[in-house]
């Protein structure tokens, strides 16, 4: 398995609040991710970096900001938590040399109330 | 905009039957295509990755198959067994872009 991992894992916090999820590879991928999964939504693109400091909007960026300081490192911010951000999050890594085939990460479980 | 539809949403089948699973995209200009697998609660595991120049790729008991012209793309999972019992997600990758579009998803139960 490609070495990502994602923290926290779980996570319950108030509307309002801000929060970052962390994304961490070792596998020194230029690509890296985040998705939120929804039922009845699928998965869907929030932001994406194509290498250190290089970062852009996905379909669902709305409420979220990004930033990549390093290689191996992807952070997601809410700047101020809502309701509607209540998702699982997923973290994805890919290498051109690799065909840009997407790994993914165990995923974080967030919850606004 | 690309869209991703995958048939049947869910599939239930006995152990040891050949199966295929379904997925059409709109846009023919993709640069792969990827199947995953995720179990409750959990990640994606990435199962078979086609590149827009292929036609086809195995993995053990599963082979993929791409037909870009018409859209679709084919999971056939041979012999299943309990084990396989999850969801199953098609994504392709545009040429122009850098994010996958998800299908919905296949739900797969093999009962023994």
């Amino acid at each position: 398995d490609a070495g990502i991992t994602q923290s926290p894992r779980h996570k319950v916090t108030e509307t309002g609040t801000p929060v970052t999820l962390r994304c961490h590879q070792t596998e020194n991928h230029r690509y890296m991710y985040w998705y939120r999964q929804d039922p009845g939504h699928g998965l869907r693109l929030i932001h994406y970096s194509y290498g250190v400091k290089d970062t852009d909007k996905g379909e669902v960026s709305d409420g979220y900001s990004v930033s990549r300081s390093k290689t191996e490192d992807f952070l997601l911010t809410l700047e101020s938590a809502t309701s509607s951000q209540t998702s699982v999050y997923f973290c994805a890594i890919s290498e051109i040399r690799m065909g840009r085939e997407q790994f993914f990460g165990p995923g974080t479980r967030l919850t606004v109330l | 905009k690309q869209e991703v539809t995958q048939i049947p949403a869910a599939l239930s089948v006995p152990e040891g039957e050949n199966l295929v699973l379904n997925c059409s995209f709109t846009d023919s200009a993709i640069y792969n295509l990827q199947w995953f697998r995720q179990d409750p609660g959990k990640g994606l595991t990435s199962l078979l990755l086609i590149q827009s120049s292929q036609r086809e790729q195995t993995s053990g008991r599963l082979n993929a198959s791409l037909d870009k012209s018409s859209g679709r793309s084919t999971l056939y999972i041979a012999a299943s067994q309990p084990g396989d019992s999850a969801t199953y997600l098609c994504a392709v990758l545009v040429t122009s872009g850098s994010r996958l579009t998800f299908g919905e998803g296949t739900q797969l139960t093999v009962n023994p």
